[in-house]
């Protein structure tokens, strides 16, 4: 059975105040591992993609990175405007329908 | 990008009550999701569908059902709705590369 771990739970920091968030995951064989974005009582929101180990996706202040066990998100030099729950998911290779499994997400506050 | 719309963002009922989450896509796409989101427990799958009238279980179907009737639009149904259905509800479709797209999310409170 497919598996997600994210680690920390929460993550407190101040702005301008660099750090990474881990996704740790167990699966048959990946087809994709994917990172989301959640404010308060909305919907997630899809961030990244990525395929195979070694594979690096930027976006803003946002990167993604990837190996066989384990992804990280980088956040640099973060704005309150990033703070949100963080969310990872993986699919699998048994998988023939798209059906992703989440981790619980880190929760990340920013202050100024 | 997908656009995924849920009809409801807020709902309260009763115990008993049937209650209808309606979820329309704006791609041709076949393949749409529901999960529910607690705290603590993350997004679970409830069902998904690939096509009209074909609907899979996913990883906690208790309780629910689903109705695929037109592409687009996918519904989530409790039969008879109890407390511990009380969660946020989110639809998704499946983008051209395997993401999900969600919609704004359906916050329903049983009493």
């Amino acid at each position: 059975e497919d598996q997600v771990t994210q680690s920390p739970e929460a993550l407190r920091l101040q702005e301008g105040e660099s750090s990474s968030l881990n996704c740790s995951y167990t699966v048959s064989g990946l087809r994709g591992l994917f990172w989301y974005r959640q404010d308060p009582g909305k919907g997630p929101e899809f961030l990244f993609t990525l395929y195979s180990a070694g594979e690096e996706k930027e976006k803003e202040r946002l990167k993604a990175t990837l190996t066989k066990k384990e992804s990280f998100l980088h956040i640099t030099a973060p704005k309150p405007e990033d703070s949100a729950t963080y969310l990872c998911a993986v699919r699998g290779t048994t998988d023939s329908w798209g059906k992703l499994q989440f981790g619980a997400g880190t929760q990340v506050v920013v202050t100024p | 990008d997908v656009k995924v719309t849920q009809s409801s963002r807020y709902l309260v009922k009763r115990t008993g009550e049937k209650v209808f989450l309606e979820c329309v896509q704006d791609m041709d796409h076949e393949n749409m999701f529901w999960y529910r989101q607690d705290p603590g427990l993350g997004l679970r799958l409830i069902y998904f569908s690939y096509d009209v009238k074909m609907k899979e279980k996913g990883d906690i179907p208790e309780g629910y059902s689903v109705s695929r009737e037109k592409k687009e639009r996918f519904s989530l149904i409790l039969e008879s709705a109890s407390t511990n259905q009380t969660s946020m509800y989110l639809c998704a479709g499946r983008g051209p590369t395997g993401e999900l797209f969600f919609g704004e999310g359906s916050r329903l409170t049983v009493l």
